[in-house]
Parts: structure tokens; C-alpha cells; sequence
């Protein structure tokens, strides 16, 4: 099966500039994440879709950061206006709803942001 | 608050020896614990998983075991080869049909030839 795609690989803005960054889950995959890594850390999660309901977002900086999933299948994780802090490896993952325990999250080859 | 150590921040081992790896955390009840591989540029790629009433799970030359009096998972790597260095994640869940994941910060493993 395909994996989970993302684009652009990289992206270097300046600070108060917008982004946008897009995510096709695996096909039949519910469940969608978007995580924040910065470097040296592990991934932050960011939100949490399921079809095209948000889960949970609490870790959203909702002032700056939003995010969609209209028809349950791509998403789009917009920032408006970047800061510096935000540059950081934006993760797209996926996971099917009911599928077994056993089974982890699949993640996209992430977004490389840069913020100068 | 909720807290995750994976206590090296970079481990070297030799060819053929067996890595482990270590992860504690604090304050979190888990359901579930997970490992991940990532490589450089690469978005993590999941190996094991292990629930709060398992203590051990094997995968091929991996081992993973869970003791949650200790708050604690070993993640062991058998007779390591020079493929195996990369960065493991180990990761926790709630559960409670959530699967969100709490990630530590990793251990950079380098396995010497």
C-alpha cells in the first residue's frame, strides 16, 4: 500500500509570513495526526482527526496554527504568522479506526520548516 | 506533569553485541508503550508494541519488555548491525480507543562495524 504523503519536503519562509502543508493519509485510514518535531525532541502532537472531526487539539496554538480535514481524507496545517520558534519537522500520520491493538501509527516523511 | 526519559541520548555499541535501551516516565499510567525507528530526514516507523499486562513482546531480533511497578520498558536490539543505527522512539498511550502518543525524546544508536 502507499504510505502517507506529505509536501513540500522543505520550506523556508520569513517570520510573519503564512505556510501551509498538506498530508494524504494511507487509503481507508480514519485517523489522522499532525505532530510538530523539533530538533532534538521527539514529536509533539499538534491534533487529532477522525474522518473529518477534530479529536483533540489541545495542544494547538490555535492563535496562530489551524488546521482541516473537509472531506475526511487529505488535511491541510496552516501557520499565520510563523515565528522563529516554529521552525521544526511537521509530521502527518494515519491509523485505521478498529484495526488491532497491535498496530502503530504510520507517518508521512514530514515538512522541514524554516522560519528566518 | 506527564514525563518521558529515555535516558541516553546516544548509545555505541559493537557489531554483533545486543543494544538496550531504556525508557522511564513519571506521572502517566499508560496502556500501551511503542517503539519507534526514525531515521534521519524520515518520519518514525513503528516496531513494537506492548500493553500495561504484557511484560515481554519479541519481534525477530527485537525485544521489548514493560514493568509497570518500575515505570519502565527496556527495548533490547540482538546481535546489532551497522543498519540498526538510527534514533528509537519509545512512545506512550493512554489507550482507551485514543491511541494518542506521547513521545519521548530518543536515543541515537550507533552501532559500530
Amino acid at each position: 500500500e502507499a504510505g502517507v504523503a506529505q509536501s513540500p519536503r522543505y520550506k523556508i519562509i520569513e517570520k510573519r509570513q503564512s505556510v501551509a502543508f498538506w498530508c494524504n493519509p494511507i487509503s481507508g485510514h480514519a485517523t489522522l495526526y499532525w505532530y510538530q518535531q523539533i530538533l532534538g525532541q521527539g514529536p509533539k502532537l499538534l491534533i487529532q482527526f477522525q474522518n473529518n472531526g477534530v479529536v483533540d487539539d489541545s495542544q494547538l496554538p490555535k492563535d496562530r496554527f489551524s488546521a482541516e480535514r473537509l472531506k475526511g481524507v487529505d488535511s491541510t496545517l496552516k501557520i499565520q504568522p510563523a515565528k522563529l520558534e516554529d521552525s521544526a519537522v511537521y509530521l502527518c500520520a494515519s491509523r485505521v479506526v478498529g484495526r488491532r491493538v497491535g498496530d502503530g501509527q504510520y507517518f508521512g516523511p514530514g515538512t522541514r520548516l524554516t522560519v528566518l | 506533569s506527564q514525563k518521558i526519559e529515555q535516558n541516553s541520548e546516544a548509545l555505541n555499541i559493537q557489531e554483533g553485541k545486543t543494544a538496550t535501551l531504556t525508557c522511564n516516565y513519571t506521572n502517566y499510567s499508560p496502556a500501551y508503550l511503542q517503539w519507534y525507528r526514525q531515521d534521519p530526514g524520515r518520519g518514525p516507523v513503528f516496531l513494537l508494541l506492548i500493553r500495561e499486562n504484557e511484560k515481554e513482546k519479541r519481534k525477530e531480533r527485537l525485544k521489548v519488555t514493560f514493568d509497570t511497578t518500575l515505570k519502565q520498558s527496556l527495548f533490547h536490539i540482538t546481535a546489532s548491525q551497522p543498519a540498526d543505527s538510527a534514533t528509537y522512539l519509545c512512545a506512550l498511550s493512554p489507550g482507551a480507543g485514543s491511541y494518542q502518543l506521547t513521545f519521548g525524546k530518543g536515543t541515537k544508536l550507533s552501532v559500530i562495524p
